[in-house]
């Protein structure tokens, strides 16, 4: 596999629901991102690791955890979601975080909260 | 605060030349990126620019005039393919990406 896969691709949860989203980059980067984005608007940053260190949270609500495991590896796990959470969550990775580096996406996990 | 502002949805013809504008109030700058995004697929890179001026690559040009705040996507000749949205997005003083809305570009035959 090449570039930055996402898993699954599509996730319909209830609100009491714990789920989790998975990235996984083949790229040899050390920064890992967690994006948000809904229709018509910007996209939002929630949260960045760099070299598996957590340095920024977008001031997330904490139904969100990220987790780092390794510089290949990301998740997001889910629990007592709200409807408005609803969106497209896409993850990229770039070479390291705090510098001009492209940032890489993946195709991203359509996620739909009853 | 922080802000980019892009259309959210322009048409133009097939082989014709459009431009998408984007304009930006930031905490610094330390870069301005295209990406392109079809529909249910991830963002792509298209191009970066620092300094002043145009840069082409093939088809696609991208301007930038960081005194007005300001920097233009040009798509040339264009394809049913570029159908697609335009991400603008400006590097802050802390090198996190700050996106504009998009704007979806409509191409018709």
């Amino acid at each position: 596999e090449t570039g930055v896969t996402q898993t699954p691709r599509h996730l319909v949860m209830g609100m009491t629901n714990k789920k989790s989203l998975k990235c996984e980059q083949h790229l040899g980067h050390n920064a890992m991102y967690w994006y948000k984005q809904s229709a018509k608007k910007p996209l939002e940053l929630m949260f960045v690791y760099n070299f598996k260190e957590q340095t920024e949270n977008n001031s997330v609500p904490s139904r969100f955890s990220p987790e780092c495991p390794n510089s290949s590896h990301l998740f997001l796990h889910l629990h007592t979601l709200q409807p408005e959470d609803s969106a497209l969550y896409l993850c990229a990775s770039s070479q390291e975080a705090g510098e001009y580096n492209e940032q890489f996406f993946g195709p991203g996990t359509r996620l739909t909260v009853l | 605060g922080q802000n980019i502002d892009q259309p959210t949805e322009m048409t133009a013809t097939e082989g014709a030349i459009v431009q998408i504008n984007c304009t930006y109030q930031t905490s610094g700058f330390n870069g301005l990126f295209w990406y392109q995004q079809h529909a249910g697929e991830a963002p792509t890179f298209l191009s970066y620019n620092v300094l002043d001026g145009l840069e082409e690559k093939g088809r696609f040009s991208s301007f930038l005039s960081r005194s007005k705040g300001y920097s233009y996507l040009l798509l040339k000749e264009l394809q049913m393919k570029d159908s697609a949205s335009y991400l603008c997005a400006v590097m802050d003083s802390n090198y996190q990406l700050i996106w504009g809305a998009g704007t979806k570009l409509i191409i018709k035959p």
